[in-house]
């Protein structure tokens, strides 16, 4: 059965960076692409940005550029999403989240993420 | 501020029928892109609810409905049950945007 599996939760301190995984298994890893998705502490869903896990191609919504990594090692079915430059503003709940292209529904979801970032 | 736009909070009595709206423009929803829906339980992620405008993924009971005109969507929810309460919501694409999906802000619905 596909499921992702997300690592555990962090506490990072602001200007650190926290780097997330998502292992996936249960289909063929570079068939599907991957986003990334936030929820901060009440809030609703923002979403981050995409990789492709086939060639690694990425983008980022405008927000996060510059601040926001996808990488992915296809030698274990893993994606990361590394953010730098921590504000508390970015204590959320991140969730990796399967999609067939940018544009389609997203049918299988992580179990979050919770990183928090506090002085 | 969401891309989409849904009302904060609905509400309705056990077995009674219910509304959600999604409303966006003319480079997401009215440009032709599938709007799709998510259930968020308490404390869990979000699960896929409703797919390509009007599409139940197996195992989501027929109580669940969506369709789409022009800029908008809706999701419909009959027979309300206590277990519905949850938020919900929207997901879109946006061409005007970098490569991205777009949420509406969320629903929640209360099951009274």
């Amino acid at each position: 059965q596909v499921q992702l599996v997300q690592s555990g939760a962090e506490v990072k301190k602001p200007g650190a960076s926290v780097k997330v995984s998502c292992k996936a298994s249960g289909y063929t890893f570079t068939s599907y692409y991957m986003h990334w998705v936030r929820q901060a502490p009440g809030q609703g869903l923002e979403w981050m940005g995409i990789i492709n896990p086939s060639g690694g191609s990425t983008s980022y919504a405008q927000k996060f550029q510059g601040r926001v990594t996808m990488t992915r090692d296809t030698s274990t079915s893993t994606v990361y999403m590394e953010l730098s430059s921590l504000r508390s503003e970015d204590t959320a709940v991140y969730y990796c989240a399967r999609g067939r292209s940018s544009s389609s529904w997203w049918d299988y979801w992580g179990q979050g993420t919770l990183v928090t970032v506090s002085s | 501020q969401s891309v989409l736009t849904q009302p904060p909070s609905v509400s309705g009595a056990p077995g009674q029928r219910v509304t959600i709206s999604c409303t966006g423009s003319s480079s997401n929803i009215g440009a032709g892109y599938d709007v799709h829906w998510y259930q968020q339980l308490p404390g869990t992620a979000p699960k896929l609810l409703i797919y390509g405008n009007s599409n139940r993924p197996s195992g989501v009971p027929d109580r669940f409905s969506g369709s789409k005109s022009g800029t908008s969507a809706s999701l419909a929810i009959s027979g309300l049950q206590a277990e519905d309460e949850a938020d919900y919501y929207c997901q879109s694409y946006d061409s005007s945007l970098s490569g991205s999906g777009v949420f509406g802000g969320g629903t929640k619905l209360t099951v009274l």
